[in-house]
C-alpha cells in the first residue's frame, strides 16, 4: 500500500518565524508535489521534485523553498513564515496515480 | 495556463440516486484524474480518464477530449459517498496537476 506521511499534522507559527513541513514516502516513486488548499481556490501546486537532489517551482513558489535529500523525503520551508501562508499543505508521490499525505494545517499567527 | 471548473457547485441527494459530475477546462490535457476529499479532508484518487469512458465499481467517467469536458457519474449513491469530487488536469506527464475547485456531494439517508 503506498504511504505518504506528513509532519507534523498541525502547526502553530508566529509571523516571521520559520517553518518547515516534512513528507516521507515509502512508495518508491521519483515525484513528489506539495500543495496547499485554500477556500475558493482549491488545491495549487507549490514546488514538485522529479527525484533526489531536485526541486521545481509550481504555480505558488513564492515564499516558499523546498527541499529534496533524498528519494523518500521532500520538504517545504518557509523562511519567514506570513499570516496569508496560513492554510492546509498537501505532500504527494506520483507514479501513475497521485498518492497524497493526510495534510498539515499551518496557523500563522 | 489550464483552468478547470467543476459543476454544480454542490448537490444533495438521497440515497440511491444517481449523481452525475462535470469537469470543464480550457485546454487539451494528457492527463485528467478525479479524486475524492473525504469529509476529514483525506485526498485519494478514483480514476485516471484522460478521454474515453472508464469504469470501476460504482463509478463511470466519461471525457470528451475536443470539447474539452469530463463527467463522473455516481450510480446508486450512499451515505459513504458524501464527501469533494475533484477533477484535475495536467499535460507534462509528471502528474503535475491542476485541479478545480471541486463538488460537495451530500447523501442523505
Amino acid at each position: 500500500e503506498a504511504a505518504v506521511t506528513q509532519s507534523p499534522r498541525n502547526k502553530v507559527a508566529v509571523t516571521g518565524g520559520k517553518v518547515t513541513l516534512s513528507c516521507n514516502q515509502t512508495n518508491n516513486h521519483n515525484n513528489m508535489y506539495w500543495y496547499r488548499q485554500d477556500t475558493g481556490h482549491g488545491l495549487r501546486l507549490i514546488h514538485y521534485s522529479y527525484g533526489a537532489g531536485s526541486t521545481e517551482k509550481g504555480d505558488i513558489p513564492d515564499g516558499y523553498k523546498a527541499s529534496r535529500p533524498s528519494q523518500e523525503n521532500f520538504s517545504l520551508i518557509l523562511e519567514l513564515a506570513t499570516p496569508s501562508q496560513t492554510s492546509v499543505y498537501f505532500c504527494a508521490s506520483s507514479g501513475t496515480y497521485l498518492y497524497f499525505g493526510a495534510g498539515t494545517r499551518l496557523s500563522v499567527l | 495556463g489550464q483552468q478547470v471548473q467543476q459543476s454544480p457547485a454542490s448537490l444533495v441527494l438521497q440515497e440511491g440516486e444517481n449523481a452525475e459530475l462535470q469537469c470543464n477546462f480550457s485546454s487539451t490535457a494528457t492527463q485528467l484524474q478525479w479524486f475524492y476529499q473525504s469529509p476529514g479532508g483525506s485526498l485519494v484518487s478514483l480514476l485516471s480518464n484522460p478521454s474515453g469512458t472508464k469504469h470501476t465499481g460504482r463509478l463511470t467517467s466519461t471525457t470528451v477530449t475536443k470539447e474539452r469536458r469530463s463527467s463522473l457519474h455516481i450510480s446508486s449513491s450512499q451515505t459513504t459517498d458524501s464527501g469533494t469530487y475533484l477533477c484535475a488536469l495536467g499535460d507534462s506527464g509528471y502528474n503535475k496537476l491542476t485541479f478545480g475547485k471541486g463538488t460537495v456531494l451530500l447523501v442523505s439517508p
